[in-house]
């Protein structure tokens, strides 16, 4: 069956580091991979999308790369802040479907 | 200049009533959704329409029933409630069904009692 696995731990990191995600998918093949953000009480916010033929993006203080091999993502997030607590929602877009399946979400807790 | 906008954002209602979600957006994207996040959180797709035409459909009981009046609406009517009908429903938008990026709503808070 079709899966798509973030940890379902929260990622409790001091402030300064970086933070790190992952996104595993089973029996997908996707066109792209993207990484929202989720605050309480809101709806999902675009962050970065990378390509299948891409091995890694960047946007400011985030880096996502992508491993078709692997069949894996990881979202990173550099010189976290406390405002960087939120989930984070790994999406994917497969090839020959026009629907986003989405991951359960990854929540971070940045400590000051 | 709210980008999507749902009206209510929380609905408490008794099992057996019929509800009504409204979406709009202002962005003039051509492509609406409707997700459904349950208590696990897992976000999945209810429908989409493009210009108005519905262009995807779940498998969601047929008491769901979306009704698109312009390409800026997007409205949800729900029959019958159920009890595993409480979730958080997310309207969004995205400039065309192709289009990659998605642009989600506050969301609408839906608890059947």
């Amino acid at each position: 069956s079709q899966k798509i696995e973030q940890n379902s731990e929260a990622l409790n990191i001091q402030e300064g580091k970086t933070a790190t995600l992952t996104c595993n998918y089973t029996n997908y093949s996707p066109a792209y991979l993207q990484w929202y953000r989720q605050d309480p009480g809101r709806g999902p916010v675009f962050l970065l999308l990378i390509r299948e033929n891409e091995k890694e993006k960047r946007k400011e203080r985030l880096k996502v790369t992508f491993d078709t091999t692997l069949k894996q993502s990881l979202f990173h997030i550099t010189a976290s802040q406390p405002a960087d607590s939120a989930t984070y929602l790994c999406a994917l877009r497969p090839y020959g479907n026009n629907r986003l399946a989405f991951g359960k979400g990854n929540q971070v807790v940045v400590i000051p | 200049d709210t980008a999507v906008s749902q009206t209510p954002k929380y609905l408490v209602t008794q099992m057996g009533n019929d509800k009504s979600i409204k979406c709009e957006q202002n962005l003039g994207h051509d492509t609406m959704y409707w997700y459904k996040q349950d208590s696990k959180k897992f976000l999945k797709i209810m429908f989409s329409y493009n210009n108005k035409e519905l262009i995807i459909n779940e498998t969601v009981p047929n008491r769901f029933s979306p009704k698109s009046p312009d390409k800026a609406h997007l409205n949800l009517h729900i029959n019958s409630l159920e009890l595993g009908d409480s979730a958080v429903y997310f309207c969004a938008s995205s400039q065309r069904t192709d289009q990659e990026t998605q642009y989600f709503g506050p969301g609408t808070r839906l608890l059947v009692l």
